[in-house]
Formats: structure tokens, sequence, C-alpha cells
């Protein structure tokens, strides 16, 4: 069965610092997309990036970057030069083809989530 | 474009009652997945529908249950209501059947304490 594992539980850093958020994944499919959400206070999932199992291109989209190792099942994020406004919680989650009598859908694994707190 | 709306935002029942809860999807987006989030967790998948029909379900029991609407709209009913049921639930819409490579746009969430 799949299984998102965040080790992190929580991450403490100074405004400007840069910060990576661990995340491995177990599955046994081979077409299967990996996200990362962020989580206000506010209780709103976030979308932040989408990676699918083809593509381990590391990229970076403003002070977002992520490192997809396919070897290793891990799937890492990092913020850079981080704000306070990024406080907040960050789940790492993996979605497959299911197994609805032949039918797929995107059901989402999440992992635990990662607590972030970024200090003035 | 209206995004993922919930209702209602806070819910208080005891063990025992049943609730109703609503989501409306984002314009266009034709599939609506629930998932339950319990403090300090993550979510987790609880079905989705798609074209009114349940299109997947999690390791819920029955007593959890949904429906969705022609406008592509959704509810979702919990019966017998236990302590455990207390969480944030969270709706989140999509495109297409809901494919893995869809991006899920969450709502806001309602939370449920049961007491």
């Amino acid at each position: 069965a799949q299984k998102v594992t965040q080790a992190q539980t929580e991450i403490s850093v100074v405004e400007k610092e840069d910060v990576t958020l661990d995340c491995v994944y177990e599955t046994r499919d081979t077409t299967y997309y990996l996200f990362w959400y962020k989580q206000p206070p506010s209780g709103e999932l976030v979308f932040l990036i989408r990676r699918n199992s083809f593509d381990e291109q590391n990229e970076i989209s403003g002070r977002y970057s992520w490192n997809f190792q396919k070897s290793t099942s891990s799937f890492n994020f990092t913020i850079t030069a981080s704000q306070v406004v990024d406080s907040a919680v960050y789940f790492c989650a993996l979605s497959e083809y299911g197994d609805a009598g032949g039918t797929s859908y995107g059901k989402l694994t999440f992992g635990q989530g990662t607590i972030l707190t970024v200090h003035p | 474009e209206t995004g993922v709306t919930q209702s209602p935002t806070h819910l208080i029942k005891t063990r025992g009652q049943q609730v109703t809860l609503r989501c409306s999807s984002q314009s266009g987006h034709n599939t609506v997945s629930w998932y339950q989030q319990a403090l300090g967790q993550g979510p987790q998948f609880i079905f989705q529908y798609y074209r009114e029909e349940e299109n997947g379900r999690g390791n819920f029991p029955p007593r959890f249950s949904g429906l969705q609407f022609p406008n592509y709209s959704s509810e979702l009913n919990v019966n017998a209501l236990e302590l455990d049921d207390s969480a944030l639930y969270l709706c989140a819409s999509s495109l297409a059947g809901g494919g893995p490579h869809n991006e899920q746009f969450f709502g806001p969430g309602t939370r449920l304490t049961v007491l």
C-alpha cells in the first residue's frame, strides 16, 4: 500500500534562512504523482507543486524548489530565504491510479505534515 | 472564478447523531473528493464522486456516505456519530474524473466536534 512519511514534525527557522522539508514515499505503482501542499492556520490546503514519476528533473519556482529522487523514493521541498508568511503546516502527498472497478481516481495519500515556524 | 466552498464552518453534535456537510466545487470542476483530518494528522481520503457516482473509497465504514448533484456540488453524511469522528472535513474539487495527475483544489473545511 502507498505510504508517505515526513520525519520532521516541527522546524523552526529565522527569517531569510533556507529550509528543506523532507518526504519519503512508498508505492508499488510505476506511474504516480507527488505533491506538496501548504496548510495555513485558516485550514485550507493550498497546492504548491506537482511532479510525475517520469520526470526527475528538479526545478525552481520563485523561492520554492524541489528535489525528486526516484532511487531513494524522496521528494524534498526547499524554501529559499524564508519569510514569516511561510509559517504553516506543509504536507507531502502521493497520488496513484486507484482500483475502483477499473476506474482510475486520484486519491491523495498524505504524510503527517511538518509544522514550519519562521521567526522574524 | 469561484473557489471551493464548504458549509457549515463549524458544527457541534453529540454521539449517535447524524450530520450533513456540504461542498460546492470550483467552477468547471466535475469531481469532488472528501477527506477527514484529525487534529495533528494529515488528511485521510474518505471517497470521491464523479458524475454523481462514488468513484473510489478509502478505509471508512458505511456510515460515511455521500452524494453528488448535477451541478457537481456534494454532500457528506455521517450517521451514528462517534467521538473519533471529531475532525476537520475537507472537500476538494478537480477536473475530469479526478485522475492522479489532476491538482485538487481544497475548500476551507468544516470543523466537526462530537461530544
